[in-house]
């Protein structure tokens, strides 16, 4: 079965700092790779998403990721962190198929000045 | 706005009721996919429908069901409440075929 690790519960960054969050997935073949958002009281945004091609995907806010299939990881970064991007990240993988999205546990970013 | 509504916000409730959580999809999307999200558990899968049939299920108990509509709108009937039902539920839809989730707000479900 597949599963997401995201190794970092909470970390924590001074503003205008540079960001990366790790992520790791377990699957045999290459599967559908996601980043998303919560803030709290909120629902999930997608960030960004990597089907195939180009192994370095931008998002929205700033955000980019690269997949690194060697390695079965999927890491968010972020060149230059703002207040606003405190929230909780989610990491998730799909299969090819219509199987359901399996998310990491998330992790907590701070930030602070 | 995701395009995907929920209803209620928060529903508080006693043990042992039930109670029925509300989605309507995006505009277009035909799945939907229903969510746990507790602070022990994270997100967990629970059920997707496509097109007004079950799909995949996950760790979804038995006191727990739903149903996609012909509307395509979607509930989720939660029954014998439990205090470890507390949690936020949320709703996704998606067009299908390993293309982004589009979540909701959430229904926040407290039981007392």
């Amino acid at each position: 079965a597949q599963s997401v690790t995201q190794p970092d519960i909470h970390i924590t960054v001074s503003e205008g700092a540079s960001l990366e969050l790790r992520c790791n997935y377990s699957y045999g073949a290459t599967p559908y790779l996601f980043w998303y958002v919560q803030s709290p009281g909120q629902g999930l945004q997608l960030l960004l998403k990597y089907f195939s091609g180009d192994t370095l995907v931008q998002g929205i806010k700033g955000f980019e990721a690269e997949f690194k299939r060697s390695q079965s990881s999927f890491n968010l970064r972020k060149p230059s962190v703002h207040w606003s991007d405190a929230a909780e990240y989610f990491c998730a993988v799909l299969n090819s198929g219509n199987t359901p999205l399996v998310f990491g546990k998330g992790t907590r970013l701070s930030v602070i000045a | 706005d995701s395009g995907v509504t929920q209803t209620p916000k928060h529903l508080i409730t006693a043990t042992g009721q039930r109670v029925t959580l509300r989605c309507s999809p995006r505009s277009g999307d035909l799945s939907v996919y229903w969510y746990q999200q507790s602070l022990d558990q994270g997100l967990q899968f629970l059920i997707q429908y496509y097109n007004g049939e079950e799909r995949a299920k996950g760790n979804i108990l038995e006191r727990f069901s739903a149903q996609q509509f012909p509307d395509l709108h979607s509930e989720l009937n939660l029954s014998s409440l439990e205090l470890g039902d507390s949690a936020l539920y949320f709703c996704a839809s998606s067009i299908g075929g390993g293309s982004p989730l589009h979540f909701g707000n959430g229904t926040r479900l407290t039981v007392t």
